[in-house]
């Protein structure tokens, strides 16, 4: 079936400093590929999502590039702010077929000030 | 943007009664999900329903999970009896039809505590 790894968490950061929080994905279909964010106390919410390969996706200064050849979708952001700090979510759905979300461990993500 | 509600926020419950979780899903959504955290820990897939049906579940979906829109009303996730390790954060999601688009709408989940 689908699989998702991401960077084991949790991660601390400078406020300031550059993000990155991979990602890799395994599937036989062609799916759409998406990262969501959690905030204490909430639920997930959608930061942005690729349906197409080789495209970017971004939002809030956070961006990734779906790379098909290498079945990746890395999370990165060039300063990161205290604000930033939350569960980061990679995920992916099949374009075509069943309607299952499969979801990364998740990265915990800590931005000191 | 889009709201999915989720009822109660929190619920403290004795072992082997038996619980309802009810959301909310976006008006006009068709697939409706429910996830399970464990505090501290990732989010795991239960099941997701469509057209009265459950499409797909997962190996957490115990014999004790039940769901159901009746009527089109709530969407509910029934656990009976209840049992400690059902303690955790519950999400309900949902998502449009498939020519809609794929993004799923979480709520803010219901932190059912077991004793």
């Amino acid at each position: 079936g689908d699989s998702v790894t991401q960077t084991e968490g949790p991660v601390t950061l400078s406020e300031g400093t550059s993000l990155t929080v991979n990602c890799s994905y395994e599937t036989k279909q062609y799916p759409t590929l998406f990262w969501y964010v959690q905030y204490p106390g909430e639920g997930p919410q959608l930061l942005f999502k690729v349906p197409k390969a080789n495209e970017k996706g971004s939002n809030r200064g956070f961006e990734a590039t779906y790379n098909k050849e290498a079945t990746s979708f890395h999370l990165q952001k060039a300063s990161v702010q205290e604000s930033d700090s939350a569960v980061y979510y990679c995920a992916l759905t099949p374009n075509y077929g069943n309607e299952k979300i499969t979801f990364g461990a998740g990265t915990k993500l800590t931005i000191k000030p | 943007g889009p709201k999915v509600l989720q009822i109660p926020s929190h619920q403290i419950i004795d072992m082997g009664q038996m619980v309802t979780l009810n959301c909310d899903p976006v008006s006009n959504h068709l697939y409706f999900y429910w996830y399970k955290q464990i505090l501290g820990q990732q989010m795991e897939f239960l099941v997701n329903f469509y057209n009265g049906k459950v499409m797909e579940k997962s190996k957490l979906f115990k014999d004790q999970f039940s769901v159901e829109r009746p009527d089109g009303s709530y969407f509910t996730l029934k656990i009976q009896p209840t049992a400690l390790e059902d303690s955790a954060v519950y999400f309900c999601a949902s998502r449009p039809g498939r020519r809609s688009g794929n993004t799923l709408y979480f709520g803010e989940g219901s932190r059912l505590i077991v004793v």
